[in-house]
């Protein structure tokens, strides 16, 4: 059974700080992984899909990585701002594909 | 291009009562899923549409259904509501041979 965990479950820095978000799971047989953002009371905004063949995709300030046969990803921003501020989760999507099975998120705060 | 929208935003229901959601999907997805976000339980997979036909369900009982219809609108119904299913229910859509999937903003249920 497929499990995803993120560390760590809430972190806090200062603006302009870069950061690392991290996410492993226990089956290395995924479709694809998928970051999240999501703001209180909000919906989710998906902000990188990476395929299983992949290694990494960027977009602007934030970089995601794959490393399938450790069962790890990472979500680098860089330069962190106040605005970065909210909920990061990932999640995955098995070869059969249909569900998403999600961590349990990290909880930014970016302090000005 | 429209995003995914969800009715209604809010919703406040008593026990034993049932309730029906809708979800519209980006246009030209076919393939709706249903998640329900709990504190508790983090985000859990509820089930997956596509073309009118169920394609994957989650461990939820069955007094959790849905359908979806020929336009790709698709509705999640709760008979016998209990407190535990106050939640967050996002809906997200997909296009065909994508399996990145793009989130509503969620109808807020609570169960009094």
């Amino acid at each position: 059974k497929q499990e995803v965990t993120q560390i760590p479950a809430a972190l806090s820095v200062p603006e302009g700080e870069n950061l690392v978000l991290n996410c492993s799971f226990t089956d290395s047989a995924i479709y694809n992984l998928q970051w999240f953002r999501q703001d209180p009371g909000k919906g989710l905004t998906s902000l990188l899909l990476i395929q299983s063949s992949q290694r990494e995709q960027t977009s602007g300030r934030l970089n995601a990585s794959l490393d399938k046969s450790s069962g790890r990803s990472t979500l680098y921003i860089a330069a962190s701002q106040p605005g970065d501020s909210a909920t990061y989760l990932c999640a995955v999507i098995g070869n059969q594909g249909g569900k998403l099975i999600f961590g349990q998120g990290t909880e930014l705060s970016v302090k000005p | 291009k429209a995003g995914v929208t969800q009715t209604p935003r809010y919703l406040i229901k008593t026990r034993g009562q049932q309730v029906t959601l809708s979800c519209s999907p980006i246009s030209g997805h076919r393939s709706v899923s249903w998640y329900q976000q709990t504190p508790g339980q983090g985000l859990q997979f509820l089930f997956e549409y596509f073309s009118e036909t169920q394609r994957n369900k989650g461990n939820f009982p069955g007094r959790f259904s849905g359908r979806q219809f020929s336009n790709s609108r698709s509705e999640m119904n709760v008979s016998t509501l209990e407190l535990g299913d106050s939640a967050l229910y996002l809906c997200a859509s997909s296009a065909t041979g994508s399996n990145e999937q793009f989130f509503g903003p969620g109808t807020r249920l609570t169960v009094l």
